[in-house]
């Protein structure tokens, strides 16, 4: 199972808005409606911050938004604060009754 | 309160075995799976397998099949990641992650196991 595809990287200043994409295959991401993403600071354990594709846990900023069209999931992150910079993966199950995690992108916030 | 306290750091040779504990409060354990994630230095997550604490079933990625053992200890609620045949490549951190039986995401985490392989 390949990893599914991210930036490595993306910045924004704050105040903007910007989003991150999550390419995989019609056999994950594509296929199932089962697409999650995770914050990570330095050092830190992963956060969810988005499951099934578009669902925020309770206590994470509505600033947070997901969405998924065909292979490819995105995550946006409006009115950029400084706490947003860290590392973010995109997270699907698969047809082989499996996990796979995205590359992960790092977030500068400028 | 959730919480998944993982045990401590740990340094192996190459070819040896380590064995990382994972004990859960705050919830029954036999409602979520336990999943295992590594994480190499400066590298991204990897999936490596699940237990079912209710009945021990696994599934494991390809890439650890054989060389990862997952269990579970309902006595102690506590989960378990064995990995055998180390080497230098296994140097990372590994989480143990919980995520309910009807759901498809990872809720809660733990704090992190670095494990160390050198000669």
């Amino acid at each position: 199972q390949s990893a599914l595809t991210q930036p490595a990287s993306v910045s924004g200043s704050p105040g903007q808005s910007i989003t991150i994409s999550c390419t995989g295959t019609s056999s994950d991401v594509g296929g199932y409606n089962y697409v999650s993403w995770y914050q990570q600071h330095p050092g830190k354990a992963p956060k969810l911050m988005i499951y099934d594709v578009s669902k925020r846990p309770s206590g994470v900023s509505n600033r947070f938004s997901g969405s998924k069209s065909g292979n490819t999931a995105s995550l946006t992150i409006s009115g950029l604060q400084a706490e947003d910079e860290a590392d973010y993966y995109c997270s699907s199950y698969t047809s082989s009754s499996t996990w796979v995690f995205g590359g992960g992108t790092k977030l500068t916030v400028l | 309160e959730v919480q998944l306290v993982q045990s401590g750091a740990e340094v192996k040779k190459p070819g040896a075995t380590v064995k990382i504990s994972c004990k859960v409060s705050g919830y029954t354990f036999t409602d979520y799976y336990m999943h295992w994630v590594q994480q190499a230095p400066g590298k991204g997550l990897e999936w490596m397998g699940l237990v079912d604490p209710e009945d021990g079933e696994t599934i494991y990625a390809e890439k650890f099949q054989g060389r990862v053992t997952i269990t579970a200890d309902t006595s102690t609620d506590t989960a378990y990641m064995e990995l055998s045949s180390l080497r230098s490549e296994d140097t990372a951190v590994y989480y143990c992650a919980t995520r309910k039986v009807v759901d498809y995401y990872f809720d809660y985490w733990g704090q992190g196991t670095l494990v160390t392989v050198s000669s």
